[in-house]
């Protein structure tokens, strides 16, 4: 089947604007999570996804980031008043819930984010 | 809180070679995953493994094996017979077990770029 989608998969956007950047995860897996991949760094956990709510968005860096997933599907991470320290590649995974916590965590291959 | 080191940024080795990438981890906690990953130049993070802390035994698959040593907080990951399609970058990560926070969020190492010249 298909696997996590990512949407774009590149963004260049000038300092001070707002960008959206789509997840689409594998069919019925309820759980999602959003990554941020620095250029030479591994992945830091931004926030996780319990079908429709925020189950922790501790890893968010601070209140211009924010994450949506209205129906428990695709979810749109949302960057306001972007800046170059934002640039970095956004990775979007998901997976299925078992009675000892989440299962597999499978990765789309991500949005590449540059700010100018 | 968890943290993973790798501390071989980048490694390099000729075809057919051998290769070990380190892994160490830290957690106050005494059930958790460990995990490998490889990612490609394509920027997809593909799944090698998973070991649960309770099972130490050692695995092998194809070229690939994994040596997890609990005492020393350690999961290497060794190639054998080196490739150039094993060119990428390799991450270790770590998952609690736990219920609570923390539980479903993976821990990341920054990673090992491994280049075999043919």
């Amino acid at each position: 089947g298909a696997g996590v989608s990512q949407t774009p998969s590149n963004k260049v956007t000038e300092k001070g604007k707002y960008v959206e950047l789509r997840c689409d995860p594998i069919s019925g897996h309820t759980a999602l999570y959003w990554y941020r991949q620095s250029l030479g760094q591994g992945p830091e956990f931004l926030i996780y996804f319990q079908g429709t709510g925020a189950a922790d968005d501790s890893g968010l860096p601070n209140d211009r980031f924010f994450a949506v997933r209205p129906e428990g599907s695709v979810s749109t991470l949302k960057i306001q008043r972007t800046e170059r320290g934002d640039s970095a590649v956004y990775l979007c995974a998901s997976s299925l819930m078992g009675s000892g916590g989440p299962r597999m965590q499978y990765f789309g291959p991500g949005t590449r984010l540059t700010v100018l | 809180a968890q943290k993973v080191t790798q501390a071989q940024t980048e490694i390099s080795v000729v075809e057919k070679e051998d290769v070990t990438l380190d892994c160490v981890y830290e957690t106050r906690d005494t059930t958790y995953y460990l995990f490998w990953y490889k990612q490609p130049p394509s920027g997809e993070l593909v799944f090698l493994i998973r070991r649960n802390s309770f099972d130490e035994q050692n695995e092998i698959s194809g070229r690939y094996s994994w040596n997890f040593q609990k005492s020393t907080s350690s999961f290497n990951f060794t190639i054998t017979a080196s490739q150039v399609v094993d060119s990428a970058v390799y991450f270790c990560a770590l998952r609690l077990t736990n219920s609570g926070a923390g539980s479903y969020q993976l821990t990341f190492g920054k990673g090992t770029k491994l280049s075999v010249i043919p």
